[in-house]
């Protein structure tokens, strides 16, 4: 069976730049959430979906939005690119919205320049 | 102040040792807490649950103390494969979001 599945795994981009980043559930997992993680700290969450509607979101700018499609999959999307955005932005699964087993992708890691 | 602190290690141990480290948590309306596994440069895992009452998983024993808001992980029997970070996660009810540490690098050697 796929696991949590994610693209672009490698990305770089410049200042004032927009990133869309794409993750497809664990079929059967209704909730995705999304997680940013700058090197030597711990992930830190940035939204959560669940059946299409936000769930919740975390301390991050309006510059950060997702969306869930009809199929589960989701997209994370970075408006105006910092050199602070640079990080590995992972995406995790999960059969409720409210569990802490979730099924983290190998994550994308993006490069602001 | 931290939802979640950990000592960032690395605990450096040889194979069979016994090795224990705890997290510390702010927030007492904390409800579910679990230890993650990363190895470098991959994704999380889950590793456990940890439960009020204490558990164990083979050589892994986690514990929870609400009164000093701790939890902790110890690993007997250290093997190699052991060598990862280790990210403690606690969760307050009807909360979507889970808040991790900043791991504790644990490194067995030979």
């Amino acid at each position: 069976d796929a696991g949590v599945t994610q693209s672009p795994t490698h990305l770089i981009k410049t200042r004032g730049q927009h990133v869309t980043l794409r993750c497809s559930p664990i079929s059967g997992h209704k909730s995705v959430s999304w997680y940013q993680q700058v090197l030597g700290q711990g992930p830190q969450f940035i939204f959560q979906y669940y059946e299409k509607e936000e769930r919740g979101r975390g301390n991050f700018p309006d510059r950060f939005s997702a969306r869930q499609f009809p199929n589960y999959s989701s997209e994370l999307n970075v408006n105006a690119l910092l050199l602070g955005d640079s990080a590995l932005y992972l995406c995790a699964s999960s059969l409720a919205p409210n569990t802490g087993e979730l099924f983290f992708g190998e994550g994308s890691r993006l490069t602001v320049l | 102040r931290k939802e979640v602190e950990q000592d960032p290690g690395p605990f450096n141990v040889p194979e069979g040792a016994t090795v224990a480290f705890n997290c510390t948590y702010s927030n007492s309306a904390s409800q579910s807490f679990f230890w993650y596994r990363q190895d470098c440069r991959k994704e999380p895992k889950l590793l456990m649950s940890v439960y009020s009452s204490g558990n164990e998983d083979g050589r892994f024993t986690a514990q929870l103390n609400r009164a000093s808001q701790y939890i902790s992980l110890l690993i007997r029997d250290s093997k190699l494969s052991d060598s990862a970070t280790y990210l403690c996660v606690v969760n307050k009810r009807d909360d979507y979001k889970l808040s991790f540490g900043a791991g504790t690098t644990v490194t067995v050697r030979a």
